[in-house]
């Protein structure tokens, strides 16, 4: 089974500040593991995503994330935040396997201010 | 321009009246997944289909049904037995095979508000 842990429903930075978003996960298989972005009143559009090789992922507007097995961690990371980052993140994890299912985290909201 | 839509946007019903929420993908995928998001709740899965003419329950399957007679179309009746159903529901689809292997891509949503 999977489950995933997002710490923090919501987090607050200044512009240009750095953005990090927390997803802890837990699964008893290799995880794929997925970041999504919500802007108000719309769907879900994904930044990035680990199935395997390279632990660090780079998605879009600017945003990576690192695979950490050890601490079982796929914490979101920009270096700079704008103000246009300001949306709600969704880790999610999946098993695998044929099931395909996503298991999500509940959100965080990323504020930015001027 | 391949995607997933949904219909309508913004949704008012009666309590009492079932309600039917579309939604089309073009993209060739297997698995269709139908979710609810609430404030502060994530999102939770009511169905999913992994092939025409199946779907399993999810999470929250209570006062939802849904029909899988073509690939490209999932929707969703929200009936009367569901208890509260005012709510923001997103449909998504996936491949179950391929580079794309278990992402899931999202409609725009639909704002259902039961008055």
């Amino acid at each position: 089974a999977q489950s995933v842990t997002q710490l923090g429903s919501h987090v607050s930075v200044s512009e240009g500040a750095l953005v990090l978003l927390r997803c802890n996960y837990s699964s008893s298989v290799p995880p794929y593991l997925f970041w999504y972005v919500q802007y108000p009143n719309q769907g879900l559009q994904l930044l990035l995503k680990y199935t395997t090789g390279a632990t660090l992922v780079k998605g879009i507007n600017g945003f990576e994330a690192e695979f950490k097995k050890s601490e079982t961690s796929f914490h979101l990371t920009k270096p700079s935040a704008h103000m246009s980052d300001a949306a709600e993140y969704f880790c999610a994890v999946s098993g695998g396997g044929s099931q395909g299912n996503l298991i999500f985290g509940k959100g965080t909201k990323l504020s930015v201010k001027p | 321009d391949g995607g997933i839509t949904q219909s309508p946007k913004y949704l008012f019903r009666k309590e009492g009246q079932n309600v039917t929420l579309s939604c089309e993908q073009n993209l060739n995928h297997d698995a269709m997944y139908w979710y609810r998001q609430d404030p502060g709740q994530g999102l939770r899965l009511i169905y999913y289909s992994q092939i025409v003419n199946d779907f399993q329950k999810g999470d929250i399957a209570e006062g939802y049904s849904v029909s899988r007679e073509k690939k490209e179309s999932f929707p969703l009746t929200v009936t009367s037995a569901q208890k509260n159903p005012t709510a923001f529901y997103l449909c998504a689809s996936s491949a179950l095979r391929g580079s794309s292997y278990n992402e899931q891509f999202f409609g725009p949503g639909t704002r259902l508000t039961v008055l």
